[in-house]
């Protein structure tokens, strides 16, 4: 089956660095993204990884290894706003996105 | 219109009736998908069309129909709704371009409530 496996949720403090592991088990693979999500609004579109390493973007970065079936999001600087869920979703063979339940990000001042 | 748009913002519905969840974009964009979002769980493909003309089934089909006419409209039918399809639904599209991320662009959500 397809499987992907995040944290249900995370704490951590404003200004502080926090890293949201996402680990798949899909049938095929063509990319790994990320979402942001805030409470009672749409998915948004942060990252995509396709090749082993590190993307790096602002505050964001999200890193993947293919052949441990694993990535993870790299927020630093937390801000408030940063007070999301993450989602993680994996692009199958099928280029259908398989998505985990999410983590909920909860910064503390 | 920018982006996506869904109507309406939400609903509540009694069981047995019939439902149409509406989805515009303006991106011309290829695909499009239709998700259920509940409580705990991913977001689940219900629907998708890589095309105007042509449909697929997602993960969870059942009780659910939908049509694409053309290349911006993308309606979700609930033949005969039932208190489990209580969810909040996502209308999502994807250029498909190549040398995009095929990343999806999903619109504002429909929280529907069945009794």
């Amino acid at each position: 089956g397809q499987n992907i496996d995040q944290p249900t949720e995370m704490t951590a403090t404003e200004g502080a660095i926090v890293q949201i592991n996402c680990t798949y088990q899909t049938s095929g693979f063509n990319g790994l993204f990320w979402y942001q999500q805030h409470a009672g609004e749409a998915p948004t579109f942060l990252s995509y990884n396709v090749l082993d390493g590190l993307e790096e973007k602002g505050r964001f970065s999200s890193f993947l290894s293919r052949s441990k079936g694993y990535s993870y999001l790299l927020l630093k600087e937390l801000q408030m706003k940063d007070s999301a869920s993450y989602l993680c979703a994996v692009m199958d063979s099928n280029y259908q996105l398989i998505w985990g339940a999410g983590t909920k990000l909860i910064i503390k001042p | 219109i920018a982006g996506i748009t869904q109507a309406p913002t939400s609903q509540i519905l009694a069981a047995g009736r019939r439902m149409t969840l509406r989805c515009t974009q303006d991106m011309r964009h290829n695909a499009m998908y239709w998700y259920r979002q509940d409580l705990g769980l991913g977001l689940r493909l219900i629907h998708y069309s890589n095309t105007a003309g042509t449909t697929g089934k997602g993960e969870v089909p059942d009780g659910y129909s939908v049509s694409r006419a053309n290349t911006d409209d993308f309606p979700l039918t609930l033949a005969s709704a039932v208190p489990s399809q209580t969810s909040v639904y996502f209308c999502a599209s994807s250029s498909q371009a190549a040398g995009s991320y095929n990343e999806q662009f999903f619109g504002p959500g429909t929280r529907l409530t069945v009794l």
